[in-house]
């Protein structure tokens, strides 16, 4: 079973703060996905990663892959209020997708 | 295009009772996901649909729990005989394999509460 473990599952800093997020897997994905999903709304689409090693970055937001393509991270610099919600990392193999655990974000302003 | 519709977006039901939920994908995504979710976690994934056939089930998808896309455009998913733990989100996603990754878009969901 493919398992996407992510840390810290809560984080509550204060405006202007940096943070990362990790996502963290045994098993190897062809591409990896992080989602920003705010209460009673489904998830949105931030960044897809394909290849091993790839650095996104999206304003204030970057995204890496690991080498192995086994492992992400999700850096915010300069924290906003309007960050908070909860990032979901994706995994995914040819069709199906597998979501990690979930990491809740509250910036504090 | 208005995006992926589920409906309803909210459901409060009695243990025992049926319940169907009914989702809308884009019109040109030929791929149809059904995912649950509950509070603070990552959706769970249930089933997938290409087109009208039904791929993949989760064994998260007891025999209580039915999903259907008769041709290959919306999909529905029954719970029958429902029970207090399947409270949860019930989110659809659509998608459409281009050249790239395969990128899922999501309905805002539909909450259901069994009492």
């Amino acid at each position: 079973t493919q398992l996407l473990e992510q840390s810290p599952q809560f984080l509550s800093i204060q405006e202007g703060e940096n943070l990362t997020v990790y996502c963290n897997s045994s098993s190897v994905f062809s591409s990896l996905q992080w989602y920003r999903q705010e209460p009673g709304e489904g998830p949105v689409l931030l960044v897809t990663v394909v290849t091993g090693g790839e650095v996104k970055k999206l304003k204030r937001l970057t995204f890496q892959f690991g080498d192995a393509r086994k492992d992400s991270s999700l850096h915010i610099t300069a924290a906003q209020p309007g960050d908070t919600g909860l990032y979901l990392c994706a995994g995914t193999g040819t069709y199906k997708y597998i979501f990690g655990t979930g990491t809740r974000l509250k910036v504090l302003a | 295009d208005t995006g992926v519709s589920q409906d309803p977006r909210h459901k409060i039901t009695k243990r025992g009772q049926n319940v169907t939920f009914r989702c809308d994908p884009i019109s040109e995504h030929n791929r149809l996901y059904w995912y649950r979710q509950t509070l603070g976690q990552g959706p769970e994934f249930l089933t997938y649909f290409q087109n009208e056939a039904q791929l993949e089930k989760s064994r998260l998808l007891s025999d209580r729990f039915s999903a259907e896309r008769p041709k290959g455009s919306f999909s529905t998913l029954e719970i029958q005989r429902t029970e207090q733990g399947d409270s949860a989100m019930y989110l659809c996603a659509s998608s459409r394999v281009t050249s790239g990754a395969n990128v899922l878009t999501f309905g805002a969901g539909s909450r259901l509460t069994v009492l």
